[in-house]
């Protein structure tokens, strides 16, 4: 299958700080990527809809200005979680299309964000 | 907006006995069902998926079953193992230009009992 990569997997900062993480699709191109956040034993939340070359569609209650979203290129966008206050801590998960005319999801590792 | 309600939230069953989740979403215009196998601290694995096109789905001891006038889907394992103990979450979306996303149930945890 489709190979999906996240960096870092695992990140803790201190409260107030920036934190970006990256989603890449190391075989494939995707226009169009989605991320989520999932809380201790719950669900995956979609937080925005990232679109190559355009602005991310967020979520209703996902702030745009704190969760910035950047598709600059065809297997690269980035999260990036502004000013997180330690109620951001959560397991962050990106997904890819292989194509916009396949069905099947594939999500990357994750990335778990602890914020003091 | 698309909402899919999955149920059992937990699951045990003895090893060797079958598993049975089910999940019911609320657009009709849904056409695409995929279950997915989620280990602790890991990312999501797709098993099995299903589209509105078809029925049924098997592969090995995994089994999809669709009901599009009830608007429900259910995920079969038959003869469990202690390895098949995960969180199983089903999904819905309507698949068309590609940037649809999918739509989560809540999960259900499932236990193995050796």
């Amino acid at each position: 299958g489709a190979v999906v990569s996240q960096h870092p997997s695992r990140v803790i900062c201190k409260s107030g700080t920036s934190v970006k993480i990256e989603c890449r699709s190391l075989d494939f191109q995707a226009t169009t990527m989605f991320w989520y956040r999932q809380f201790p034993k719950q669900s995956l939340m979609l937080m925005a809809t990232s679109n190559e070359g355009s602005k991310a569609t967020y979520e209703q209650g996902v702030e745009k200005d704190k969760f910035l979203i950047n598709h600059a290129s065809l297997t690269l966008s980035t999260l990036t979680v502004t000013s997180a206050h330690p109620e951001d801590s959560s397991f962050y998960i990106c997904s890819a299309r292989r194509t916009r005319f396949t069905d099947t999801q594939y999500f990357g590792p994750g990335t778990r964000l602890t914020v003091l | 907006g698309e909402n899919v309600e999955q149920h059992p939230s937990t699951l045990s069953v003895q090893e060797g006995d079958s598993a049975v989740i089910k999940c019911t979403y609320s657009d009709s215009a849904s056409n695409y069902f995929p279950w997915y196998k989620q280990e602790l601290g890991k990312r999501p694995q797709l098993i099995i998926d299903i589209r509105s096109n078809v029925g049924e789905k098997k592969d090995q001891r995994i089994a999809v079953t669709l009901n599009k006038t009830a608007k429900h889907f259910s995920l079969h394992i038959t003869e469990t193992q202690p390895e098949d103990s995960a969180v199983y979450f089903c999904a819905a979306t309507f698949t068309s230009s590609g940037n649809t996303p999918l739509v989560f149930g809540k999960g259900t945890r499932l236990s193995v009992i050796a």
